[in-house]
């Protein structure tokens, strides 16, 4: 069974640019998750799709980020304009299903840094 | 207070020992707990499940205490790939989803 695929692994931008985060959750899972994880912290949740619905995206900063799911499937994460603070490992996961807690399955991440 | 606190470490034990952590959670409604483990630069990756009897699996054993709202983990007879960043999970249910919250993680250091 193919895992999470994410794209790219890394990204190095200068401070004020934009940049976008791609995602391919496992084939049939419905709830799709983006997290943020500092180095020395836990992941942060950004957002939380179930299909191509938000049902979480409280911690999610709407000023600079955006993320989207249009058919349902993949998924996409965009920061515009990216701040030194936003140097973090950004962290795709999803599961089967958002009313129990299910198992959730990682992708190897895409590690931004700012400068 | 955060929802989800952990004893960040490093925990340096010598191989063969026994080594536990805790992990205390705010929400008193939240309903289930999880364990992952992180390598170094690499994803979370699920270690097991809490059940409120408790659970082991191997040298694995986890526990809920739901009045005093904390989980823990013990690793009895650590190796050195045992090795990691452990990190407490606690999901509880909002507005018909489960929301997820992740603990900042201990990390633990087996020494030959």
């Amino acid at each position: 069974e193919a895992g999470v695929a994410q794209s790219p692994r890394y990204k190095i931008i200068e401070k004020r640019q934009s940049v976008a985060f791609w995602c391919n959750p496992i084939s049939g899972h419905a709830t799709l998750y983006w997290y943020q994880q500092i180095l020395g912290q836990g992941p942060k949740l950004l957002i939380q799709f179930q299909n191509n619905g938000v049902v979480d995206d409280s911690q999610l900063p709407k000023d600079r980020f955006s993320a989207e799911r249009l058919k349902g499937v993949d998924s996409t994460l965009k920061i515009q304009p990216a701040k030194l603070e936003d140097s973090a490992v950004y962290l795709c996961a999803s599961s089967l299903d958002r009313r129990l807690p299910y198992e959730q399955y990682f992708g190897p991440g895409t590690r931004l840094t700012v400068t | 207070r955060k929802e989800v606190e952990q004893d960040p470490g490093p925990f340096n034990v010598p191989e063969g020992a026994t080594v536990a952590f805790n992990c205390t959670y705010s929400n008193s409604a939240s309903q289930s707990f999880f364990w992952y483990r992180q390598d170094c630069r690499k994803e979370p990756k699920l270690l097991m499940s809490v059940y409120s009897s408790g659970n082991e699996d191997g040298r694995f054993t986890a526990q809920l205490n739901r009045a005093s709202q904390y989980i823990s983990l013990l690793i009895r007879d650590s190796k050195l790939s045992d090795s990691a960043t452990y990190l407490c999970v606690v999901t509880s249910n909002s507005g018909g989803y489960q929301k997820v919250t992740f603990g900042t993680g201990t990390k633990l250091q087996v020494i030959p």
